[in-house]
């Protein structure tokens, strides 16, 4: 079955920064690869989704790529606000339907001031 | 998200009761999943169900039991707790639009097993 590994699994960066997280993926027939964000207390939720029929896709600070060669996908959030301290998956899905989806196992990101 | 709850919220409970865990939703989605996340370890699915007649295993079914009662209603069971249930377990509901199952999780419910 799927394997999705992500890094690194705590990270901390100043407002204002980058932060990159990274996965990759076993299966070469994944076509789905959504992100999530957990805040303490509540479920995840849908931050941004990609396909494997492209290779990059954004949302004002938010974007994600992908490398379908290597086998990876990462998640860029750029001028980091405090408000987007929380804990982030990835996940990957070779279901046609992306009803079975493979976490990773979380980057808990920490947004300093 | 609102439209997805779970009751209770938390739970504690001793080895060898039978608990119910329950998940509704307004979302009208036919598509509802079980999940399990321990700490520093991803979502795991339990169970999930395409409508109120399908039930599937997912990857760590062993000890639990579900049932879909309605098109918004889906239990999940421990028939008989045991210590390495305790975890913060979720439930989940998608559509199909786009061709996609854009999953939409509830607020979790936290199970202490004794």
């Amino acid at each position: 079955g799927e394997n999705v590994e992500q890094h690194p699994s705590t990270l901390s960066v100043q407002e204002g920064d980058s932060a990159v997280i990274k996965c990759t993926y076993s299966d070469s027939a994944s076509n789905y690869f959504p992100w999530y964000k957990q805040e303490l207390g509540k479920g995840p939720q849908l931050i941004i989704d990609i396909r494997s029929n492209v290779g990059e896709k954004k949302d004002q600070r938010i974007a994600v790529t992908l490398n379908k060669t290597a086998k990876h996908f990462s998640l860029h959030i750029t001028e980091t606000q405090p408000e987007d301290s929380a804990v982030y998956f990835c996940a990957a899905s070779g279901d046609i339907t992306a009803s079975k989806l493979t976490f990773g196992t979380g980057t808990r990101l920490q947004v300093t001031l | 998200d609102a439209d997805v709850t779970q009751t209770p919220r938390n739970r504690i409970t001793k080895t060898g009761k039978r608990i119910m865990l329950e998940c509704s939703q307004t979302k009208g989605h036919d598509r509802m999943y079980w999940y399990r996340q321990d700490p520093g370890l991803g979502l795991q699915l339990i169970y999930y169900s395409f409508d109120v007649k399908d039930i599937n295993k997912g990857e760590i079914s062993d000890g639990y039991s579900v049932s879909r009662q309605a098109q918004a209603k889906f239990s999940l069971s421990l028939e008989s707790a045991i210590p390495n249930q305790t975890a913060l377990y979720f439930c989940a509901t998608s559509d199909r639009t786009g061709g996609i199952d854009t999953q939409y999780f509830g607020p979790g419910t936290r199970l202490t097993v004794l």
